[in-house]
């Protein structure tokens, strides 16, 4: 799998958006970008995940660039619920391989009140 | 749907001991994966099976053994623990490799 690169933490105001980049400059054209989260020990939960579309649901938004090396993962309306390590992860497509998620550093996202 | 269930919730060991940590999901999902996390890092894959019958290890997979005889059951055993295993341990488990994993809400080890 591409390795990916995000920022170590970053802050955000609640209320506000917040927006979470990820390089993946290595990407492969059969890659996906997915996106997970850690609350406070609690196990990882799936957020997101797109190959070149930008891609909505009910907890996010996921942009990726047009030359697919980076994405921007946005929670709209950031609560003091969504304090937590965000991982960004480059992965086969699906069904194509038997490759599991691995997880680098992650961005610790502090949303401030 | 109970999702993916972990036991014990906690453990303590001692050195040289062994032990076996449950995983169970009532998914029907075929791809099931454990990962350690130690105090302020990341999660590193220890095994992980894409079926019944089939292993394969990920990154750290020392000191530990995988079997995977049903569809629903992916037990990690620690053959000897040693201090260094002492983590927090995660089980997680998706339809197939490409969707969503669903994780279990961990065990945490402690080995003294």
């Amino acid at each position: 799998d591409a390795k990916t690169t995000q920022p170590p933490s970053m802050d955000c105001a609640e209320g506000r958006a917040a927006n979470l980049p990820c390089n993946h400059s290595t990407i492969s054209g059969n890659e996906y970008v997915y996106w997970y989260r850690q609350i406070h020990s609690q196990g990882p939960q799936y957020i997101i995940h797109g190959l070149k579309n930008n891609e909505t649901n009910e907890m996010a938004s996921l942009i990726i660039t047009e030359d697919r090396k980076s994405s921007t993962l946005i929670l709209p309306h950031a609560t003091l619920r969504d304090t937590a390590v965000y991982y960004c992860i480059v992965r086969v497509s699906p069904g194509s391989g038997n490759t599991p998620l691995v997880f680098g550093k992650g961005t610790r996202l502090s949303v401030i009140a | 749907n109970a999702g993916v269930t972990q036991t014990p919730k906690f453990q303590v060991l001692k050195t040289g001991q062994s032990m076996t940590l449950q995983c169970a999901q009532d998914m029907n999902h075929e791809y099931m994966s454990w990962y350690r996390q130690d105090p302020g890092m990341g999660l590193r894959l220890i095994h992980y099976s894409v079926g019944a019958g089939i292993t394969d290890q990920g990154e750290v997979p020392n000191g530990y053994n995988v079997s995977r005889s049903t569809t629903e059951d992916f037990p990690l055993r620690l053959l000897s623990a040693a201090p260094s295993q002492t983590s927090v341990y995660f089980c997680a488990s998706s339809y197939y490799a490409g969707s969503g994993y669903t994780f279990g809400s961990g065990t945490r080890l402690t080995v003294v």
